[in-house]
């Protein structure tokens, strides 16, 4: 069965920190894989997907992940972050049976100090 | 609507009682997903129509969820005599298509406390 891991749970940073969020897969066939973004009393939205092709996508916000396949990893990064990115982050896949279904990783919240 | 809506927002239910969830995808989407989310937890896949067909209902934790599409449009998810443990919210999502690779666009969810 499919799964995703994600390595951090709660993550605290300042203002202009880089953020690196890890997340990883478990399946070996062909995927797509997405974050998705829920900032506070809001709904879940895409912040940024891979189909195929390179494998860094950038996103919005100036959000970036990079697939590398070997390691069956989807890492989120952003350079610099800013207090309005305070939310909760997950990360997703699909892939077998290719019939949308998304298998979500349990959340990493981002609290951004001003 | 622009986007995916999904009634009530809330909804507080005595434990033994049946509850209905609604959810009106974005037009035209053939897809339609609903997830379940504990506090803490990400979301977890409950059932999946396309159109007005329910081609999996593997994540649906007893035969006490029911969830239809007739009209491949507006879908209801149902929960017969409620326990605690449903207590989450409920997420739905469309997706234009009907492969892996479309985006799925949610809801705000549904809340969910059965006392």
């Amino acid at each position: 069965a499919q799964s995703v891991s994600q390595h951090n749970h709660h993550v605290i940073l300042s203002e202009a920190a880089s953020l690196e969020l890890g997340c990883n897969y478990s399946y070996g066939g062909t995927v797509n894989l997405f974050w998705y973004v829920q900032y506070p009393g809001q709904h879940l939205q895409l912040l940024l997907k891979y189909f195929s092709g390179d494998p860094l996508v950038k996103g919005i916000k100036g959000f970036e992940a990079e697939f590398i396949k070997s390691k069956f990893s989807f890492n989120l990064r952003k350079p610099s972050v800013q207090w309005s990115d305070t939310a909760e982050y997950f990360c997703a896949v699909n892939g077998a049976g290719n019939t949308g279904k998304l298998i979500f990783g349990q959340g990493t919240t981002l609290q951004v100090k001003p | 609507g622009a986007g995916v809506s999904q009634s009530p927002r809330y909804k507080v239910a005595k434990r033994g009682q049946d509850v209905a969830l609604r959810c009106d995808p974005i037009s035209g989407h053939v897809s339609l997903f609903w997830y379940q989310q504990a506090l803490g937890q990400g979301p977890e896949f409950l059932t999946y129509f396309q159109n007005e067909a329910q081609l999996d209902k593997s994540g649906l934790p007893s035969d006490r969820f029911f969830a239809e599409r007739p009209e491949g449009s507006v879908s209801t998810l149902k929960i017969q005599r409620t326990q605690q443990e449903d207590s989450a919210v409920y997420l739905c999502a469309s997706s234009l298509g009907w492969t892996g690779g479309n985006i799925q666009y949610f809801g705000a969810g549904t809340r969910l406390s059965v006392l």
